[in-house]
């Protein structure tokens, strides 16, 4: 079975900040096979990044991914007031898809 | 522009059988490189992918829920249909249709998805 582990639980940042986010994988990730979503309170989830490090339409610059075989990261360079909200990361393989558990990035 | 649109019952009781139906517009549920899952989300917790029709009508489940769900679609429609059968308030959750996008590189990703509906289980 695959897992996805993600860390931390909680990040307590402010604005401005720069925030990592971790996605540990059980076994590793074929090719680019690595995306990431944000929701956000009352809302559907919305895709920010695939194949590992690529944006989505419309998604700022400020967020990027990275990382290869296991261990994959989120990076929000300066968070704005909008992007507090959780965080998951999310992989393919063998015709099936697995979430991690989340992590929610809050105000400090 | 891409819509999905969850339908069902707001409310089932155990042992029931769940039937939810995804209206899709904007895309062809023919197309190679879309398919359409469906992923649930308990109140609170994180997500889980439950369900997933190819445009070839291959399927593929999660193997911790595989004996209770059924995925199907018609293409002429638009819709995509999931079943999942004994239900438990344990399954009570918002259920989303998302479109799953497929690319050599890049793997499968959801790139939109529906607003969601919550299933309630109780009796």
């Amino acid at each position: 079975e695959f897992v996805l582990t993600q860390s931390p639980g909680t990040l307590s940042l402010s604005p401005g900040e720069r925030a990592t986010l971790s996605c540990r994988a059980s076994q590793s990730i074929r090719s680019s096979y690595l995306a990431w979503y944000q929701q956000k309170p009352g809302q559907a989830p919305r895709l920010l990044i695939y194949g590992v490090s690529d944006r989505a339409t419309g998604i700022p610059d400020r967020f990027s991914g990275s990382g290869s075989g296991t261990d994959f990261t989120l990076t929000i360079s300066r968070l704005e007031p909008e992007d507090f909200a959780v965080y998951y990361c999310q992989q393919y393989g063998s015709s099936r898809w697995t979430f991690g558990q989340g992590t929610k990035v809050e105000i400090k | 522009q891409v819509t999905l649109k969850e339908s069902g019952p707001v409310l089932v009781k155990p042992t029931e059988t769940l039937t939810l139906t995804c209206t899709v517009s904007g895309f062809s549920l023919s197309n190679a490189r879309m398919g359409v899952s469906w992923i649930r989300q308990p109140p609170g917790k994180a997500l889980e992918w439950l369900a997933h029709v190819f445009s070839n009508d291959d399927t593929s489940y999660s193997a911790s829920l595989e004996s209770r769900l059924t995925i199907s679609k018609d293409t002429s429609k638009r819709q995509v249909v999931l079943t999942m059968t004994n239900m438990d308030p344990v399954d009570t959750a918002y259920y989303y249709c998302v479109r799953g996008t497929w690319g050599a590189r890049e793997g499968s990703y959801f790139d939109h998805w529906g607003q969601g509906t919550l299933v309630t289980v109780s009796s």
